[in-house]
This record gives C-alpha cells, sequence and structure tokens, in this order.
C-alpha cells in the first residue's frame, strides 16, 4: 500500500518570497509522482511529474520539484512566488506497474499575500 | 478538445433520494476514477475502473455505485445509504502516467 504525508495543511508567503512545500511517501513498490494544484471550484491540474531520470523536475508556471528516493520525499518549490499562486497544491503517487490506484496527499494551501 | 466532462457543476438534492452524478471522456483513456473531497481530507478514492464492464471498490465505497458500460462514460450513484454526501466530487481518467481531472460537481444534500 502506499501513502503521501503532506505535513503543512496551510503556508503562508509573502509575493516575491521563495516557497518549498513538503511532500512525503511510504511505498512498498516503485511509484510515479506528481504534483497536482486546485483554484476554488474546479478541477486539478498537473503542474508536474516524476516518472524516472532526473531526479529534478521542472514543471507549470516556475515550479520545480526534487525526488528524493532515501528520504522519500518531493518536495515543490519556486523561487519567486505570485499572489495568483494561491490555490491548494496535491501531492500524489501512483504505482508504476499493476493497479493505476493514485494517492493524494491532504493537500496543502498556499496563500500568498501582498 | 479532449477532456472530461463533469455534469452539472452543481446539483441539490433533498435527504434520501438517490443522485446520479455524470462523467465524460473523449481521451480514450482506459482507467476512470471517482473521488471524493471535503476540506481538510484531500482526494479519496470511491471507485475505480480499469477496463469496461470492469471496477473496483476504492477506500469509501459505501452508499454509492458506479456503472463503466462504455468506454468514455462511468456515471456515479450516490444512494440514500451514504450518510454525508454532502461534498465536491471529482472524477479524473489516465492513459498512462497522469490523471486528468473534471470541473467537479458539488452535490448539496438537503
Amino acid at each position: 500500500a502506499q501513502s503521501v504525508t503532506q505535513l503543512d495543511s496551510q503556508v503562508p508567503v509573502f509575493e516575491e518570497a521563495p516557497v518549498e512545500l513538503r511532500c512525503n511517501y511510504s511505498s512498498s513498490v516503485s511509484v510515479y509522482l506528481f504534483w497536482y494544484v486546485q483554484y476554488p471550484n474546479q478541477g486539478l491540474q498537473l503542474l508536474l511529474k516524476y516518472l524516472s531520470g532526473s531526479t529534478l523536475v521542472k514543471g507549470i508556471n516556475g515550479f520545480e520539484a526534487e525526488f528524493n528516493k532515501s528520504q522519500t520525499s518531493f518536495h515543490l518549490r519556486k523561487p519567486s512566488v505570485h499572489i495568483s499562486d494561491t490555490a491548494e497544491y496535491f501531492c500524489a503517487v501512483r504505482p508504476t506497474s499493476g493497479t493505476y490506484k493514485y494517492i493524494f496527499g491532504t493537500g496543502t494551501r498556499l496563500k500568498v499575500l501582498a | 478538445d479532449g477532456g472530461i466532462t463533469q455534469s452539472p457543476k452543481y446539483l441539490f438534492r433533498k435527504e434520501g433520494q438517490n443522485v446520479t452524478l455524470s462523467c465524460e471522456q473523449n481521451l480514450n483513456h482506459d482507467a476512470m476514477y471517482w473521488y471524493r473531497q471535503d476540506p481538510g481530507q484531500g482526494l479519496r478514492l470511491i471507485y475505480y475502473s480499469q477496463i469496461v464492464n470492469d471496477f473496483q471498490k476504492g477506500d469509501i465505497a459505501e452508499g454509492y455505485s458506479v456503472s463503466r458500460e462504455k468506454k468514455e462514460s462511468f456515471p456515479l450513484t450516490v444512494t440514500s445509504a451514504q450518510k454525508n454526501p454532502t461534498a465536491f466530487y471529482l472524477c479524473a481518467s489516465t492513459g498512462n502516467t497522469e490523471a486528468f481531472f473534471g470541473q467537479g460537481t458539488r452535490l448539496t444534500v438537503v
């Protein structure tokens, strides 16, 4: 079985400051990792994904994440946030084979302050 | 445009009534999913289907039912047995790696 932990339920940050949203996972099998963003009353939009290869992955809107296998982490970062980045962010994993079952964390609400 | 369409966006029902949420995709994806979202609890898997005419229970299937008669469609019925049905429901599908999501249906039971 897999599980995903997002320890920070809310992260306030000032505009143009850097931000890191933390994600740790647990799995007995190999997984793909994802970060999604959700704006109010909308579905989830993919920010980036790690499938294999380079551990630093770049996504849309200037976000990037680093896969750390030894620490089972996949933290999301952005060097300078904008007001428009205010949203909820979800980390997710899915086994690379077998059942295509996605497991999501509980989400981190990023609030960018002017 | 390819994508996932959920309808309706908002749905109101009286307590004790069954209600069916629609999910249609034109991405030619084999696997489809239903998630329930409540504040502070993230997304919880209700049902998923990896192929037509087959589906499996997720973590919170009690009080829900689904069908998968066509590849494009995966409707979810919220039955009167679901004790707390008011929530935001998300449908998703996948072809190989990432999941694609619909815009959600907000169900309110009064």
